[in-house]
């Protein structure tokens, strides 16, 4: 166990529609990082928050946000959603910069 | 050409075997090299973390990184049924402003009992 925890586990919605997946990371980190995982593209970055604020940016459509909250939860937000969003979704915290654990992941089934 | 290469696999190998898996890499600004294993299903484990050239052992394991040939290795001894996994490497730049992770595609393992 990481102690990240992600929540929820499965997730299964119909095109067009909005979900929210939540992050939890583990205590004392301050980094809160978003990964895609499909079959096609592998594991692939999202984005970071550190302490709140957006830190990195990498392959997230604009139809995606995130945020991270003062309890340093948080949240990534996929709207207006397609069939080739479906994949696996993890969170992963850091303390440094450097190692970053990873949480449980989230399924998200889009049909 | 993707930024990181590594052979999918599937590996299948006999217990107590000596497993090789290896990631090329074309970027030179990678600094960081990780190995993370991967059960079905589950979140990615950290297993290995270096940042320099030459070798690091941890219990079973060893990761090897060679930076002017850019190509990275992990090494498992003594290979168990329960090694069976998804391995992914992945590195990262130094950056202050963040290390997002690029991963390799991953190599699934099967050590057979």
């Amino acid at each position: 166990d990481s102690g990240v925890t992600q929540t929820p586990k499965h997730l299964i919605t119909a095109t067009g529609q909005r979900v929210t997946l939540r992050c939890s990371p583990r205590s004392g980190d301050l980094s809160v990082y978003w990964y895609q995982q499909s079959l096609d593209q592998g594991l692939q970055f999202l984005i970071q928050y550190y302490n709140g604020e957006e830190r990195a940016k990498g392959n997230i459509l604009e139809r995606f946000s995130a945020q991270q909250f003062p309890d340093l939860h948080s949240e990534l937000n996929l709207s207006s959603l397609e069939l080739g969003d479906s994949a696996l979704y993890f969170c992963a915290s850091s303390l440094d910069s450097d190692t970053q654990y990873f949480g449980p992941g989230t399924r998200l089934t889009v049909l | 050409q993707k930024e990181v290469e590594q052979d999918p696999g599937p590996l299948s190998v006999p217990e107590g075997a000596i497993v090789s898996l290896n990631c090329t890499y074309s970027n030179s600004a990678f600094q960081y090299f990780m190995w993370y294993r991967q059960y079905s299903r589950k979140g990615p484990e950290l297993l290995m973390y270096t940042y320099s050239s030459g070798n690091k052992e941890d219990g079973r394991f060893t990761a090897q990184v060679d930076k002017s040939s850019k190509y990275i290795s992990l090494f498992i001894r003594d290979s168990q049924p329960s090694d069976s996994a998804t391995y992914l490497c992945a590195m990262s730049p130094y950056n202050n402003a963040g290390n997002m992770l690029t991963f390799g595609g991953g190599t699934r393992l099967m050590v057979k009992p």
